[in-house]
């Protein structure tokens, strides 16, 4: 059964940079995944940051970035900011009607 | 502005049964693919399904753990989704939330969010 991993928690300097990633137990994520990322705050829906691999969605600030960064999709904030605390997931697309989400990255900005 | 509102979310027992409803506006609803998506208290995003487009097919497709006992489908002279759940389990206790599934040149992405339904399965 092939299952996205993220990195659990993560935490950032306000001001600094931070990549996170998105990758498949078996097998390496590429943009045929169509890779989209996923912020989302407690309470909260989730909003929609990137899609097609580096697409920014409507209204997302450009310290927003995705890519393919070697065999994962990856996100990257710079110049985090304080409200960019907060919980973040990639989804790939599997095929055939299958999407996958990733367990989450909990971001911490400290 | 694309309007997303769920509802039915309720306390059901468990072996018990809820229809939760999507609701929608500001967009052909008849052209979207729609997904509904869950998340269990203090846990991630879980993909429950779609359903495509009349056009598309209307295929519907599941996540392999919930095949068989939720079942997704649409009225499109009514701009709205459903979700029928069976046999609920307490496992199932999660926020509902229905989203639109972009699908063309855009690639494969979730691009509008309903606020949720909280369904509590619980005896």
């Amino acid at each position: 059964q092939t299952v996205v991993t993220q990195e659990p928690s993560f935490s950032v300097s306000p001001g600094g940079t931070v990549t996170l990633t998105c990758g498949l137990t078996s097998g390496s994520v590429s943009t045929s995944y169509y890779p989209s990322w996923y912020q989302q705050t407690p309470g909260q829906p989730p909003r929609t940051l990137i899609y097609k691999t580096n697409r920014r969605s409507s209204g997302v600030p450009d310290r927003f970035s995705g890519s393919i960064l070697g065999n994962k999709a990856a996100l990257t904030i710079t110049g985090a900011q304080a409200d960019d605390e907060s919980d973040f997931y990639c989804v790939l697309y599997m095929g055939s009607g299958i999407s996958l989400f990733g367990g989450g990255t909990k971001l911490t900005v400290l | 502005e694309v309007l997303l509102v769920e509802s039915g979310g309720a306390l059901v027992k468990p072996g018990g049964s809820l229809t939760l409803s999507c609701a929608t506006s500001g967009f052909t609803f008849a052209n979207a693919w729609m997904n509904w998506v869950r998340q269990a208290p203090g846990k991630g995003l879980e993909w429950v399904g779609h359903i495509k487009t009349k056009r598309d097919g209307g295929t519907i497709d599941y996540a392999a753990p919930l095949k068989g006992r939720f079942i997704i489908s649409r009225d499109d002279s009514k701009n709205t989704l459903y979700l029928q759940m069976t046999s609920l389990k307490t496992e199932d206790t999660a926020v509902y939330y229905c989203s639109v599934q972009s699908n063309g040149d855009d690639g494969f992405y979730f691009d509008f969010w309903g606020q949720g339904a909280l369904v509590t399965v619980s005896s």
